[in-house]
């Protein structure tokens, strides 16, 4: 099956730096989607992104598909930027038949004061 | 409020117990899946159902069963509970538009099989 590989695996930043989690994949997928695990456990998308560029407030992500890769940027980081963020690629059948989602293993990120 | 319910939020039950955890989404997604979350390996789809009546196996079903007989519902089955799927569990769903269908997760269920 397909391997997503997502670095670095963990992260301490002090608040107000800027960081960059990226996120490999070995196939060709569908689609690509960004998440944060926040430290009660929730699962929050951030980004659906199979390919480009999207910003939402501090946060950018970047999807090249052709290389298999994506990035996720957090600038000015908050201590509420703490916790997991996983990429999770998507695989579809051509005429529908499957839609298959596999997760990285994340990167456990802690913004401190 | 759009919403993914899962029920219960915490489970401590005995090996070979059946036990089901439900899982209700209110947006009228075709698409529905469970994921397991252990700790170093990240979330693992279990089954996925692509719409009424519609299953597949992902990653890891072994000790799974589901059924989805509404749109709305999609119950994770463990007819004979061991230690092994002692876990953290997460039901989500998504629309199946080409374009934009984003995962909706709900808050997870902690399960406990001692």
């Amino acid at each position: 099956g397909i391997q997503v590989e997502q670095s670095p695996p963990d992260l301490i930043l002090q608040e107000g730096a800027n960081s960059t989690l990226r996120c490999n994949f070995s196939d060709s997928v569908n689609n690509l989607q960004w998440f944060h695990q926040n430290p009660w456990g929730q699962l929050i998308n951030l980004f659906y992104i199979p390919s480009g560029t999207k910003q939402n407030g501090r946060l950018s992500a970047t999807t090249v598909a052709t290389e298999r890769y994506s990035l996720l940027y957090i600038s000015s980081s908050q201590t509420t930027d703490s916790g997991v963020y996983f990429c999770a690629v998507e695989r579809r059948g051509n005429s529908g038949g499957y839609q298959k989602v596999t997760f990285g293993t994340g990167t456990k990120l802690q913004v401190i004061p | 409020e759009a919403q993914v319910t899962q029920n219960p939020r915490y489970l401590i039950t005995v090996t070979g117990k059946k036990l089901t955890v439900t899982c209700s989404q209110n947006m009228n997604h075709e698409y529905m899946s469970w994921y397991r979350q252990d700790p170093g390996l990240g979330l693992r789809q279990i089954y996925y159902s692509m719409n009424v009546e519609v299953t597949d196996k992902g990653d890891v079903p072994e000790g799974y069963k589901v059924s989805r007989k509404e749109k709305r519902n999609f119950p994770l089955i463990l007819e004979s509970p061991s230690p092994n799927q002692t876990s953290l569990y997460f039901c989500a769903s998504s629309s199946r538009d080409t374009y934009n269908s984003p995962l909706h997760f709900g808050n997870g269920t902690r399960l406990t099989v001692t």
